[in-house]
């Protein structure tokens, strides 16, 4: 079956540490997400990528880093100078050239103390 | 810039009774819509979308959408709730050209027995 995976579904981290949350995707699909969601806040866009090999800086990209060496790839590093890391985090993917419309991953909760 | 506001944080419904759920875009040209479905802890599902065409849209799970250009909405509807139903509905919106979406804020349903 197509689709996009995230692992961990939970990740715990001490305060100081840089996390990676992985996201793969076997839709071919050229373009891919990173959200975050907060309660009430609904989903800001993190980072996004078109194309191997680059990606933009999405609506709240401080303290994040991305890479996107693969095409079904897209890991996302929570860095320690993000000031308040602890979210849920949605990776989603899409097909650039058509539609528009984004398939979502399950998600990875992130706690940070 | 396009924006979504879903002016309803909490929609209680009785199961069996009808929903329907408001969104509204502020967009120029005639925009890309889409409403998507969060089970708790789970990513989105989209349920339906508008490009053009039939400005009434049927999707999954037995919901439908109607675009109105006059009233710069696309809510959500659907006539009999089941208790399933209880999620966190995004609307968001997209404009030809770009493909990175803007979400609206949720609104949660819960659905009483």
């Amino acid at each position: 079956d197509g689709g996009i995976t995230q692992s961990p579904k939970y990740l715990f981290r001490k305060e100081g540490q840089n996390v990676t949350l992985s996201c793969e995707q076997n839709l071919n699909h050229d373009a891919m997400y990173w959200y975050r969601q907060d309660p009430g806040q609904g989903l800001r866009l993190i980072y996004y990528s078109q194309i191997v090999n680059d990606f933009q800086k999405g609506d709240i990209a401080e303290g994040y880093s991305v890479s996107r060496e693969k095409k079904e790839s897209f890991p996302l590093t929570v860095t320690s100078a993000q000031k308040n890391p602890t979210a849920f985090y949605l990776c989603a993917s899409s097909i650039v050239t058509s539609s528009y419309e984004q398939y979502f991953g399950p998600g990875t909760r992130l706690t940070v103390t | 810039a396009q924006s979504v506001t879903q002016p309803d944080i909490h929609i209680t419904v009785s199961e069996g009774a009808s929903l329907e759920l408001r969104c509204n875009y502020s967009y120029g040209a005639t925009p890309y819509l889409f409403w998507y479905v969060q089970s708790p802890g789970q990513g989105l599902q989209l349920l339906l979308k508008y490009f053009s065409g039939d400005t009434l849209v049927q999707g999954i799970k037995g919901f439908e959408a109607e675009f109105k250009r006059s009233q710069s909405s696309f809510n959500l509807r659907k006539p009999s709730v089941h208790w399933s139903d209880a999620a966190e509905y995004f609307c968001a919106v997209g404009e030809e050209g770009s493909y990175i979406p803007t979400f609206g804020r949720g609104t949660s349903l819960i659905v009483h027995p």
